[in-house]
């Protein structure tokens, strides 16, 4: 298995631009998880899914972030307008029903000038 | 409000040694803890968990302990390795929901 997969890597952008971020989770997972790292709050969820639905999302800042699961095979974290304080590591994470079980992806490195 | 604490961001253990992490935690409602490792640019991976009914949970070299009186958990490694280098993460969840609460890492070195 590929294990989770999320793109870009790597996104540099300026301050007002979009960002798109991608993740794949693990097939025949049913839980979703996105999370943001910071050196200050470590690592905090911002939504979760189950079966493709927002369970969860109040760890979400505020309406400049989105998150989108369209089917079981992704979903996308959109932040509209990006701002400085936006920079983080924004990681994936898929389970199948079970906490301990919660698969990381790489993550995606953001850094908004 | 942070509900789990790793106030040490950093520990150096010589090789051989015992490491030791500690976690603490404010929500008296949790009752499942778990223990993931980072590696540099990789995301964080599972290493051991226990459940609010037990007060030690041991696979290997890791042992967890947990002190729920004083809400208080904490990770051993016995003998730390320098392939134990890493950022642990310590994570909480309350009543078979599925979202973590997690801490802000602790960054173990092991000097060989």
């Amino acid at each position: 298995d590929a294990g989770v997969i999320q793109s870009p890597r790597h996104e540099v952008t300026e301050m007002g631009q979009e960002v798109t971020l991608r993740c794949k989770p693990i097939s025949g997972h049913d839980y979703l998880f996105w999370y943001r790292q910071t050196m200050m709050r470590g690592l905090e969820l911002l939504i979760y899914f189950n079966n493709n639905v927002p369970i969860d999302d109040s760890g979400m800042p505020e309406d400049r972030f989105s998150a989108k699961m369209p089917n079981a095979s992704f979903s996308t974290l959109k932040i509209q307008p990006s701002e400085p304080r936006d920079s983080a590591v924004y990681f994936c994470a898929s389970s199948f029903g079970s906490v301990e079980t919660q698969y990381f992806g790489p993550g995606t490195r953001l850094l908004v000038l | 409000d942070q509900q789990v604490k790793q106030n040490s961001p950093s520990l150096s253990v010589q090789e051989g040694r015992i490491s030791i992490l500690n976690c603490d935690y404010t929500n008296s409602m949790f009752d499942y803890f778990l223990w993931y490792k980072k590696y540099p640019a990789e995301g964080p991976t599972f290493l051991i968990s226990i459940s609010s009914i037990k007060d030690k949970n041991e696979d290997g070299r890791f042992t967890v302990f947990l002190n729920k009186s004083a809400k208080h958990l904490s990770l051993h490694i016995v003998p730390s390795q320098p392939g134990d280098s890493a950022v642990y993460f310590c994570a909480a969840s309350e009543g078979g929901a599925n979202n973590l609460f997690f801490g802000t890492g602790t960054r173990l070195t092991v000097i060989p």
